[in-house]
C-alpha cells in the first residue's frame, strides 16, 4: 500500500494564481481531511470528507473548495492563491470519521504564494 | 479559538532520561485523545491514543496520561533515544480533530 499520497511536494504561486493539490489513499478510508499547519498554530482542519460525494467545511475553509468524486481522491483547490495561504498542506485519511479513528497522513505540499 | 494547548514549543533532554510532553484542552465534549509524532518533511504519524474512559495507556516506551478534572494530558518517554528527536502533536476529538502547535523535542547522545 502506497498510503496516502499528495502532489506537488513544492508549489510556488503568484497571487491571484489558483491551483489544485491533489490526495489520493489506496486504504479504502471513508473519511479524508485536509490540514494546513502554520508555524505556532498546530494543524488546523480545512475541509473534510465522509465519503464520496459529501464534503463539509473545517476550521478555515475560506479561499479553498473540495470535491470527492471517489473514494480515494480529495483535491483542494484554490482558487484565487493569496499570500496567507502560504503554508504547508497535509491531506489525512481514516477508515471513518469519529473520535476512534486513527487518521493517516500524507507528506505533505509546502506551499508559497508570493 | 486554539481548544488544544502545547505551552512548551520546544524540550531538550540527555539519551536515557524521561521526555514529559504536556498538552492543555478547554472542550469537555472531546472524548478521544492521541499524539501524533512529525519528523521532518513528513507528515505526522500516529504514536499513542488514550480514550476519555481511562486515565492512562501504555505502548512500551511510551505512556499517555490523561487527568479530565485539570483537562490536562501528557506522554511520558522512558528512555529517551535520539531518535525520538521529533516535533510531537497532541490533538484531541470530538469528532473532528483539533491539533496543538506541537513541541519540538531533542534528545541529546
Amino acid at each position: 500500500n502506497a498510503g496516502v499520497t499528495q502532489t506537488p511536494k513544492f508549489q510556488v504561486l503568484k497571487t491571484g494564481q489558483s491551483m489544485t493539490l491533489q490526495c489520493a489513499q489506496d486504504m479504502n478510508h471513508e473519511y479524508m481531511s485536509w490540514y494546513r499547519q502554520d508555524p505556532g498554530m498546530g494543524l488546523r482542519l480545512i475541509h473534510y470528507s465522509v465519503g464520496a460525494g459529501i464534503t463539509d467545511q473545517g476550521e478555515v475553509p475560506n479561499g479553498y473548495n473540495v470535491s470527492r468524486s471517489t473514494t480515494e481522491d480529495f483535491p483542494l483547490r484554490l482558487l484565487s492563491a493569496a499570500p496567507s495561504q502560504t503554508s504547508v498542506y497535509f491531506c489525512a485519511s481514516s477508515y471513518l470519521q469519529g473520535s476512534y479513528n486513527e487518521q493517516f497522513f500524507g507528506p505533505g505540499t509546502r506551499l508559497t504564494v508570493l | 479559538d486554539q481548544q488544544v494547548k502545547q505551552n512548551s514549543p520546544s524540550l531538550s533532554v540527555q539519551e536515557g532520561r524521561i521526555s514529559i510532553l504536556n498538552c492543555d484542552y478547554t472542550n469537555s465534549m472531546f472524548d478521544y485523545f492521541l499524539w501524533y509524532k512529525k519528523y521532518p518533511a513528513e507528515g505526522p504519524t500516529f504514536l499513542i491514543s488514550i480514550s476519555s474512559i481511562k486515565d492512562k495507556n501504555e505502548d512500551g516506551r511510551f505512556t499517555v496520561f490523561l487527568n479530565k478534572s485539570a483537562k490536562h494530558l501528557s506522554l511520558h518517554i522512558v528512555p529517551s533515544q535520539p531518535g525520538d528527536s521529533a516535533v510531537y502533536f497532541c490533538a484531541a476529538s470530538a469528532g473532528d480533530m483539533r491539533f496543538g502547535a506541537g513541541t519540538r523535542l531533542t534528545v541529546k547522545p
